[in-house]
């Protein structure tokens, strides 16, 4: 069974920076590209980032690009965000998701991690 | 540019049927699309689509209830039977090169 478990969520002040965590298991991790994604307070959902399984290729939304930086750990299994330079429009539960064999539409989901970045 | 279309929102009555709609931005009709269900202060969770060959693939659990299609541009997700259980935010989803894209969401309240 695929799982997926976010953790690092927190309270930040603006500016402030904070490292999201996504623990993986049940699949072959490094086989596939993994994503964040992120829902603020009463949104829609919106692509962040994203990395390749082999971890060669990185992909920002605008949003953050320049703030944010993607990476993983294969051998531990691990999807990260780092997150610097935080706005108050950061405020949002994050997720990671995995995408498919063959596909990058996501088929698997974490619970989440909620970060509010306030004054 | 990529852009997944859906109504904000949509009305049935329990044991209904309901015909959510998902569409693609001119000249991206060929995109393959996935559905995922939020039910209020929930993850987002998995619920289906057809791969490139065609190939229904479906969320762990996700009844026969649930049935997807697509004509062109547009997607559509059937769900019959209608339960309280359904309720929440349906978005579609699809992807671009180095980037993923979601619809605005679709509110279904099962009345």
């Amino acid at each position: 069974e695929v799982q997926l478990l976010e953790s690092g969520g927190g309270l930040v002040q603006i500016g402030g920076s904070l490292r999201l965590s996504c623990a993986a298991s049940g699949f072959t991790f490094s086989s596939f590209a993994m994503t964040w994604v992120r829902q603020a307070p009463g949104k829609g959902l919106e692509w962040v980032s994203g990395m390749s399984g082999g971890g060669s290729h990185t992909y920002y939304a605008d949003s953050v690009r320049g703030r944010f930086t993607v990476s993983r750990d294969n051998s531990k299994k691990v999807l990260y965000l780092q997150m610097s330079s935080l706005r108050a429009e950061d405020t949002a539960i994050y997720y990671c998701a995995k995408t498919q064999s063959g596909s990058y539409l996501f088929d698997s989901w974490g619970q989440g991690t909620l970060v509010t970045v306030s004054s | 540019q990529l852009v997944l279309t859906q109504p904000p929102s949509v009305s049935a009555s329990l044991g209904a049927s309901v015909k959510l709609t998902c569409t693609l931005s001119s000249g991206h009709s060929s995109n393959t699309i996935a559905w995922h269900h939020q039910r209020p202060e929930k993850g987002p969770r998995f619920l289906m689509n057809f791969n490139s060959d065609g190939r229904l693939i479906k969320g762990d659990g996700i009844p026969d209830r649930f049935s997807g299609s697509n004509s062109g541009a547009e997607h559509y997700l059937t769900i019959s039977s209608l339960q309280s259980a359904d309720e929440g935010d349906y978005y579609c989803q699809t992807w671009g090169a180095g980037f993923w894209v979601f619809g605005g969401g679709t509110k279904l309240t099962v009345l």
